[in-house]
């Protein structure tokens, strides 16, 4: 695709809820990430997917968080029995592969628990 | 749209001046870095980076030096532009991974 695309954009829901990011990469990038923004901080990682490496969710904040990319391709990002700490912009980026290439972002889920 | 950053450090410069954001960076194992822009409602946009081999590197009004001795960068914009204004985030790469830490940010507000 065009660029990294993300849905839904906004999403609010009652604490206790589960929820299911989406992320879709540019089309031939083989890596992928998944940041947490809160307001008024920078991008805190979560986890990353690349076809050639295991994956780190080493940033993953509980094990309430899992994220899946089961086809090499998009990817999302699950919290379960979500809490109103959860609050906060989640964001995908892609990169086409190797270790330190330029990550593209995508417009990132605001999500709201209440 | 969403506001970034209600309480990050301001930077407040005339239109043309130069502007000088700094970051402090963690981790000794980090052998690259980057500069991103991050204006309201949009996700970051990379603009400049530099890897530990380098002490300096220069784009387009842009300029990035590396301080390895103590773990400092900084970003330089000539000429600082009304379209300038957003938030910038340094990030470190843990060497031999995929792994980025964003620094908390810097609001540049450019006055006309």
């Amino acid at each position: 695709g065009a660029g990294v695309s993300q849905s839904p954009r906004y999403k609010v829901t009652k604490r206790g809820q589960d929820v299911t990011l989406r992320c879709d990469p540019i089309s031939s990038h083989a890596t992928l990430y998944w940041y947490q923004q809160a307001l008024g901080q920078g991008p805190e990682f979560l986890t990353y997917f690349n076809y050639e490496a295991q994956p780190d969710k080493s940033g993953l904040p509980s094990d309430r968080f899992s994220a899946e990319r089961p086809e090499g391709s998009i990817s999302t990002l699950t919290i379960q029995r979500t809490e109103q700490r959860d609050s906060a912009m989640y964001r995908c980026a892609s990169s086409p592969g190797q270790l330190q290439e330029t990550q593209y972002f995508g417009p990132g889920t605001r999500l709201l628990v209440l | 749209g969403e506001s970034v950053g209600l309480h990050l450090p301001t930077l407040s410069v005339q239109e043309g001046d130069n502007s000088i954001i700094n970051c402090a960076y963690s981790n000794s194992a980090s052998d690259y870095f980057i500069w991103y822009k991050q204006e309201s409602g949009k996700g970051p946009q990379f603009i400049i980076d530099i890897r530990s081999n380098m002490d300096k590197r220069q784009g387009q009004r842009v300029t990035v030096l590396l301080n390895k001795t103590v773990k400092h960068l900084s970003l330089q914009i000539a000429a600082t532009q009304p379209g300038d204004s957003a938030v910038y985030f340094c990030a470190e790469n843990i060497q031999g991974t995929y792994k980025y830490i964003f620094g908390t940010g810097t609001r540049l507000k450019v006055l006309a």
